[in-house]
Parts: C-alpha cells; structure tokens; sequence
C-alpha cells in the first residue's frame, strides 16, 4: 500500500540543524509532489514547502524560507527536508505529506523535532 | 496572502447531532478548498478535497459545501470516532497552501 516512512525523533540545540527523511513507498516517486508540514506543541497546522521529485522545482513558505532546503532523492524514493539556525520555536512534529492534485492525500507519521539548551 | 478563518475554534456535541463548522477565506479562493481530520496524537487525514469531493474511504457522513469566501463542513450523525481537529485548506493562491487554525470537535 501507499505509504511514507519517516525518520525518528531528534534532539537538537539551538543554532543546529536537522534533517528529516521521508521515505515512499507502493507508488511511482516521480508522480506526486512532496509538501512538509510542521505542528508545534498543542498548535495547529502550518504549511513549510513543497518539492516535485520528478523536477527538483521546490516552494518554500515565507516564514522558513531563509532557512528550509527541501530535496528528494529519486533512487531511494525518499524526501528529506533540512531546516538550519533552529531556533526553540521550531520544536514540533514535522510531517511530511504526498500531494495529489493539489490535495495532500498520504501522509508521514510525523517526526518530533525538539530544540532545546 | 490569503488568510483562512475557522469557526467556532471548539465545539462539544453528542453522539447523533448534526455538526457545522465554517471556513472563511480572506479573499475568493473558488472551490480551492480540502478538508482534514486529525485525531489526537495522530496525522491528519484527507476528508473533503476541491470543497465539496468526498476522499475515497471516507464516510459519507462528511459533506462539504461551499464557494468563493464560505465553506462548510458538516459531520451528520456524530460518532465517538469523530473526536477530533478539524482544518480547511486553501490552495487557491499556488504555489502556496494555507490551512485554517482548526476546530476541534468533542463529545
């Protein structure tokens, strides 16, 4: 079945940075977009970026912009989504999410990003 | 850029009721418009996409409504597995997406 596997929790210090993978399976990589979205504790839902595999072509939210790279790796059919200068306002469980037709219909199980001294 | 409002920001209701909530966007969007369910400690799920279209498997006590500014979503027949946040989001305004703040819905 359609799946998307991501990496495990991560412990960061502040002014560090950390990559998040998001691997895919039971469908062709190249097809679909891949878009991250991030939740931080007892927040909402905020929308990062979005990357298509089959063109490298990448779009960032304004918010995280100077500081996210998004990239996918077509060999392995996994994305991974970089966010540097971390900051104790970027702990949050980072998603990441198939795009269909401009609906994000598979999702990652989430992986918890925590920044702290 | 197109900012989205949901209300009400929680709601409680039994099992059985009929429940509405409302997404507003800032500025006309058509029917770019999805809907998403997340359960707690959970990821959040497709409902509704392009405003009124049910995802597959998703139970036809969903239904979503709407155009331009308003939309709804309305959940018929509460069940207990219907706990959950509920958001909108636009994609009107591509290559961004925006999602509403969330309601979260309980019994």
């Amino acid at each position: 079945q359609v799946q998307l596997e991501q990496s495990g929790s991560e412990v960061k210090k502040p002014g560090a940075s950390v990559k998040v993978s998001c691997r895919a399976s039971g469908y062709t990589f190249t097809n679909y977009g891949i878009s991250w979205v991030r939740q931080a504790p007892g927040q909402g839902l905020e929308w990062m970026g979005w990357i298509s595999p089959y063109t490298g072509k990448t779009n960032y939210a304004q918010s995280v912009r100077d500081r996210v790279t998004m990239t996918t790796e077509t060999s392995t059919s996994t994305a991974y989504m970089e966010l540097r200068s971390l900051r104790s306002d970027d702990t949050a469980v980072y998603y990441c999410a198939r795009v269909s037709l401009l609906h994000f219909d598979v999702w990652g199980q989430g992986s918890l990003v925590t920044v702290s001294s | 850029d197109i900012q989205m409002t949901q209300s009400p920001s929680s709601l409680s209701a039994s099992v059985g009721d009929r429940v509405t909530i409302t997404c507003q966007a800032s500025q006309d969007i058509r029917k770019s418009l999805n809907w998403y369910q997340q359960k707690p400690g959970k990821a959040p799920e497709l409902l509704i996409f392009d405003a009124s279209n049910l995802e597959a498997g998703v139970t036809s006590r969903f239904t979503g409504r709407g155009s331009g500014t308003d939309f709804t979503l309305t959940i018929s027949n509460l069940q207990p597995e219907d706990v959950a946040t509920y958001y909108c989001q636009q994609y009107d305004n591509l290559p961004l997406f925006t999602f509403g703040p969330g309601t979260k819905v309980d019994i």
